[in-house]
């Protein structure tokens, strides 16, 4: 069965500094999408970033990047430049290839931004 | 992007009685839509996957006859808490996602749950 780890359960940066969170997960698929979402106090689920697992490129968005290492099956998420509004839960999430296919999220990584 | 509406956002009921929560895609048409719950701190549980026009597939631990799930179209599933009990109160979101776009879900806001 597939399953998806987050093993720091909350996190704290400064601001405009840098953080990384992390995820592993399991799979026995070789084709599949991992994602980061975010959710703030509001508790709408915000999609941060995605990475087809075919891809061999880190994806990247403004300010958030992954590093995306398929063997290991690590998918971390780093922020830059953090800012007050990047507090939130953040959850990786997997899912295989087709729309029929449900979503497995990680147990979340509360992040805290000091300013 | 793509917009997940869910109504309503808020709801207190009294035990024993029954509450329907509707996620609508504004935008577009959804082939398959998700239900989840959401306990305070802690992940998204799913509860059952909702294809249109078909019966929706429950979660192991989830009680098809308790939480009653409807996908009458691509744009509107609905999910009906029978018979609601104190601890049938949660955050209770629902997703929609478009084939071929990326596999991407598109989240609702939430609906809030209180049974008294």
């Amino acid at each position: 069965a597939q399953t998806v780890t987050q093993s720091q359960p909350e996190m704290s940066v400064q601001e405009a500094e840098t953080v990384t969170l992390s995820c592993t997960y399991d799979t026995s698929e070789s084709d599949y999408y991992l994602f980061w979402y975010k959710q703030p106090p509001s508790r709408q689920m915000i999609l941060v970033i995605r990475q087809e697992a075919y891809k061999q490129q880190n994806a990247t968005e403004n300010r958030f990047s992954v590093n995306f290492q398929k063997a290991a099956k690590s998918f971390s998420l780093k922020i830059s430049d953090s800012q007050l509004g990047d507090a939130a839960m953040y959850f990786c999430a997997y899912t295989l290839g087709t729309s029929y296919d449900k979503v497995i999220f990680g147990p979340g990584t509360s992040l805290s931004v000091i300013p | 992007g793509a917009v997940v509406s869910q109504h309503p956002s808020r709801v207190i009921c009294k035990s024993g009685t029954s509450v329907k929560i509707e996620c609508r895609s504004l935008d577009f048409q959804a082939t398959t839509m998700f239900w989840y719950r959401q306990f305070p701190k802690k992940s998204l549980m799913l509860m059952a996957t909702s294809n249109e026009g078909s019966k929706a597939t429950y979660e192991q631990g989830v009680e098809k006859d308790k939480f009653l799930i409807n996908h009458a179209s691509l744009t509107l599933s609905t999910l009906t808490v029978t018979s609601a009990h104190p601890e049938d109160s949660s955050f209770y979101i629902c997703s929609a996602r478009i084939a071929g776009v990326g596999n991407e879900q598109f989240f609702g806001p939430g609906t809030r749950l209180t049974v008294l």
